[in-house]
C-alpha cells in the first residue's frame, strides 16, 4: 500500500493561511489524494480531494505537486473551530476501497 | 436519516461478554466500513461491505470479530469474548461506492469500555 507522511503536529493563529503538507512519494497514477480531519470526539470529516489538479471547495484547496509525490492541504483563514487531526489519504481507483489512515497532523489554532 | 447513526454511543461491558455495535448508514450507501480507533491513533480499517457482501475483511483482528449486512442496509459489528484490548471507539461510515474518488460519511462511533 502507497503511504503518506504527515508532520505530527502544526500551530497557527486563528484568521490567518494554514499550509498543511503531505508526502506520498510511492502514489501510482491511479490514486485519489484524499484529506479528511477529525474534530474532537467526532468521527472522521471529508474535507477535499483530488487525482491531478489543484481543486477548492468551500472548506479548503488542495494543491497537488506535478510529480503527485506530495500535496498540500491549504485552510486559507484559519478559525478556532479548524483545529483537528487532519489525515493525508491515498485512495486506490482498482482493488478494495478501504481508506488506511496513518496518525495525521495534529492542528492547533492559536486565538 | 441524514447522517450515519450509531448506537449505542457509549457501551461498557465486562471482560469475556459478548457486545453487538449496530450502524445505520445513509440511505442509498451502498458500501458500509467499520474502523475501530484507539486514544491518540488514526483510525484503523476493520471490514468493508458492497452491498450484502464483505468485499474486504482483512482487517479484523481475529475470529472474535464479526459483522453482518443481511439486507445491504443496517450492519452489527459482533465481538465474542471481549478483552480489554478490544477497548476502543468503533466507527461506522458509509459511501455510495464508485472506485477511488468517493467519499465516506462517519458516524460519531460507538465507544466500547471493557472491564
Amino acid at each position: 500500500d502507497a503511504k503518506t507522511t504527515q508532520p505530527n503536529s502544526m500551530e497557527s493563529n486563528e484568521e490567518e493561511p494554514v499550509h498543511l503538507p503531505c508526502n506520498h512519494s510511492t502514489i501510482s497514477g491511479t490514486d485519489y489524494i484524499h484529506w479528511y480531519r477529525q474534530l474532537p470526539s467526532q468521527g472522521p470529516e471529508y474535507v477535499i480531494h483530488g487525482l491531478t489538479s489543484n481543486v477548492n471547495n468551500r472548506m479548503a484547496s488542495l494543491a497537488i505537486a506535478e510529480d503527485r509525490k506530495s500535496s498540500t492541504l491549504i485552510l486559507h483563514r484559519a478559525t478556532l473551530r479548524d483545529a483537528a487531526v487532519y489525515y493525508c489519504i491515498l485512495r486506490f481507483a482498482r482493488g478494495s476501497e478501504k481508506l488506511v489512515f496513518g496518525k495525521g497532523t495534529k492542528l492547533t489554532v492559536n486565538p | 436519516g441524514a447522517g450515519v447513526s450509531q448506537t449505542p454511543s457509549n457501551k461498557v461491558t465486562e471482560k469475556g461478554k459478548y457486545v453487538e455495535l449496530r450502524c445505520d448508514p445513509i440511505s442509498g450507501h451502498t458500501a458500509l466500513y467499520w474502523y475501530r480507533q484507539s486514544l491518540g491513533q488514526g483510525p484503523e480499517f476493520l471490514i468493508y461491505f458492497q452491498g450484502t457482501g464483505a468485499a474486504d475483511d482483512s482487517g479484523l483482528p481475529n475470529d472474535r470479530f464479526f459483522a453482518v449486512r443481511p439486507e445491504g442496509s443496517v450492519s452489527t459489528l459482533k465481538i465474542q469474548r471481549t478483552e480489554r484490548g478490544d477497548s476502543a471507539v468503533y466507527l461506522c461510515a458509509s459511501s455510495r461506492g464508485s472506485p477511488g474518488a468517493n467519499v465516506l460519511t462517519f458516524g460519531a462511533g460507538s465507544r466500547l469500555t471493557v472491564l
